[in-house]
């Protein structure tokens, strides 16, 4: 079975720190990946998606980016962290070329001081 | 006008009651419509999967699409204190993307 695996849970950044968030997805190959972010109260705001390695596709421009450098591992990183950056960042995959929903892993919440 | 919208609620109900939540949309193209519970500080667990209009069951819980209205419900009977959760609609036209509501957040009362 698939399982999806996002670390750390929670992190804790003072402004301008580097950031730098792990996903992998495990069972699967050629998975389409997404970060997310979630504010309190709020939507799912997609961040990023890809579909294949190095492969990126930017939804809302802002202070992060994101990498795939392998298969199944999905990188979100920020040079300089806003406190506007704060939040709960979820990543998820699906099944390439099939309508599949997504499933997500358990979030990193986090917080800049 | 967002292209989904659901009540954020909190909903709350006690042990034993039908819960009915509710979202609307405006893309007649979605195709794909889901359900996702979350508990506090996890990611969304997929409930339901439903392709196209119709009724699905199962278990406790029923998800309905009425395409013509625009309309999707998710239904929970018997409803538990373990339901207490926020839900999410989520919908998705076959693309890449999904567009997910903003959730509703569901109390159910011992």
């Amino acid at each position: 079975s698939q399982t999806i695996h996002q670390w750390p849970a929670t992190l804790v950044q003072p402004v301008g720190s580097p950031l730098s968030l792990e996903c992998t997805v495990e069972g699967t190959s050629n998975p389409n990946l997404y970060w997310y972010r979630q504010a309190a109260g709020r939507g799912l705001q997609l961040l990023f998606y890809s579909v294949g390695i190095g492969q990126i596709s930017s939804e809302v421009p802002q202070n992060l980016s994101a990498s795939r450098p392998q298969d199944r591992q999905f990188i979100l990183s920020s040079k300089k962290l806003l406190l506007s950056d704060s939040g709960f960042y979820l990543c998820a995959w699906r099944e390439r070329d099939t309508n599949q929903p997504q499933h997500f892993g358990d979030g990193t919440r986090l917080s800049i001081l | 006008q967002k292209e989904v919208e659901q009540d954020p609620g909190p909903l709350s109900v006690p042990e034993g009651a039908i819960v009915s939540l509710n979202c609307t949309y405006s893309n007649s193209a979605f195709q794909y419509f889901m359900w996702y519970r979350q508990y506090s500080r996890k990611g969304p667990e997929l409930l339901m999967y439903t392709y196209s209009s119709g009724n699905k069951e199962d278990g406790r819980f029923t998800a309905q699409v009425d395409k013509s209205s625009k309309y999707i419900s998710l239904f929970i009977r018997d409803s538990q204190p373990s339901d207490s959760a926020t839900y999410l609609c989520a919908m998705n036209t076959g693309g890449f993307k999904t567009i997910f509501g903003a959730g509703t957040r569901l109390f159910v009362k011992a």
